[in-house]
């Protein structure tokens, strides 16, 4: 089992629809969860960041976290065309670096379109 | 606050050849990151930085790759002979902290194309 796996779509909704993302990991210890979007040819960026069990919104985005289940997913109401990007999720886990901190791992990423 | 910055953007060389990227953090994040990313992957850490000491390059090809971070601010990535497999985009992020808690900020990248 991979340590963060996502469905690498294409995931394709309509315009106004919510899009729905899921990520699973495999480290029952894991504390910090992340959702990264990526336009093509552009860099990562985080959009939002989850640590409890529950929902957290952000706009049209809420992120939810179930540790027992081991995965979290994000979804975007009111989709946009410009909502339409790879989402990228990342688990920070109980690998520990030689700095003692704890190491990130990403998924592979969910390609999202979404038609006008 | 102004972001990750990095340069160049773009890079074309031929297999065998050297190639030096930059990054410079944002202000006060201790930690920085360089990442590879290969079209249609997710980023994969090819080193940490925490200030200037490295604690984490378990996935560097330390035969070609070398990187520093010489006064805890910015930061050089190199490649030394390149191959074909290293065409991809180098990403340089940081954080506030490496810890558990905090997002990353990345700098817009280099697209490297090895012919």
């Amino acid at each position: 089992q991979k340590e963060v796996e996502q469905n690498s779509g294409p995931l394709s909704v309509p315009e106004g629809a919510i899009a729905s993302l899921n990520c699973t990991y495999s480290d029952r210890g894991s504390q910090s969860f992340f959702w990264y979007r990526q336009y093509s040819g552009k860099s990562p960026e985080l959009i939002m960041s989850i640590y409890s069990n529950g929902d957290k919104e952000d706009g049209r985005f809420t992120a939810q976290l179930n540790k027992a289940s081991q995965y979290v997913s994000l979804l975007i109401r009111d989709s946009q065309p410009s909502d339409s990007a790879t989402y990228l999720c990342a688990v920070n886990t109980r690998l520990l670096n030689a700095g003692n901190n704890r190491k990130l791992i990403w998924g592979l990423g969910t390609s999202l379109a979404v038609n006008p | 606050e102004a972001g990750v910055a990095q340069s160049p953007r773009y890079k074309i060389i031929e297999k065998r050849q050297s190639v030096a990227f930059w990054c410079n953090p944002i202000s006060g994040h201790a930690t920085l990151y360089w990442y590879q990313q290969i079209l249609g992957q997710g980023p994969k850490l090819l080193i940490q930085f925490q200030n200037n000491g490295v604690v984490d390059d378990s996935q560097l090809p330390k035969d070609r790759f070398s990187a520093e971070r010489l006064k805890g601010v910015d930061s050089t990535l190199k490649i030394q002979p390149a191959k074909l497999e290293d065409s991809a985009v180098y990403l340089c992020a940081s954080s506030f902290s490496g810890g558990a808690g905090y997002g990353y900020t990345f700098g817009s990248g280099t697209r490297l194309t090895v012919v």
